[in-house]
């Protein structure tokens, strides 16, 4: 596709119900990228994919929160039992693939998803 | 890890004012440094960046400046328009490939 898109746009769910996000980034980017954004809040890393691996998921919040990426395409991130405070925008980002430093691959966001807890 | 603080959280001019919003970082290793620009229910979209190998850099009023030993980056906006008001955001990404974003600067432009 022509941008990085995510779905559903915006999805409201009880307390304790499992969600999830798809993201569908740009062709041909092997690097996938999935934040948080709570509101007036900063972007909170959460889990970054190469390919179909993850070589750093060192900011899921907890182990309610998963992602996988097949293909080397598109992600799903998951997450199990909704608290309140999941409650945020869930941005995914793409860019191709870069070797080691001095990449400067640019990132690109999608519209992200807005979950609300309720 | 890599640590982003950005400054001011909030800026209002007026029109045609120019605005600065001022970001450094921690990890010397790091060598790219994107600015995004967010609407209200929208996600970033990148504005301008700069690589580490470059002091600055111009996109018509936007410009990207990079103290490397200071480790700090601005961006400046000249002749503020009222559809700039966003939410900016400073990353830096190095080594570990994950970019690290600022908390983000609130822009308003007042007509």
């Amino acid at each position: 596709g022509a941008g990085v898109s995510q779905s559903p746009s915006n999805k409201v769910t009880e307390k304790g119900k499992d969600v999830e996000l798809r993201c569908d980034p740009i062709s041909g980017h092997t690097a996938l990228y999935w934040y948080r954004q709570s509101l007036g809040q900063g972007l909170e890393f959460l889990i970054y994919f190469q390919g179909n691996s993850a070589p750093d998921k060192s900011g899921l919040p907890s182990d309610r929160f998963s992602a996988e990426r097949t293909g080397g395409s598109v992600s799903t991130l998951t997450i199990q039992r909704t608290q309140q405070e999941d409650s945020a925008v869930y941005l995914c980002a793409s860019s191709l693939a870069g070797a080691g430093v001095g990449s400067g691959n640019t990132i690109y966001f999608g519209e992200g998803s807005w979950l609300t807890v309720v | 890890g890599e640590n982003v603080e950005q400054h001011p959280s909030t800026l209002s001019v007026q029109e045609g004012d120019s605005a600065v919003i001022k970001c450094t970082y921690s990890d010397s290793a790091s060598n790219y440094f994107p600015w995004y620009k967010q609407e209200l229910g929208k996600g970033p979209q990148l504005i301008i960046d700069i690589r580490s190998n470059v002091g600055e850099k111009k996109d018509q009023r936007i410009a990207v400046t990079l103290n490397k030993t200071a480790k700090h980056f601005s961006l400046h906006i000249t002749e503020t328009q009222p559809e700039d008001s966003a939410v900016y955001f400073c990353a830096a990404r190095g080594v570990s490939y994950i970019p690290t974003f600022g908390r983000g600067t609130s822009l308003i432009v007042h007509p």
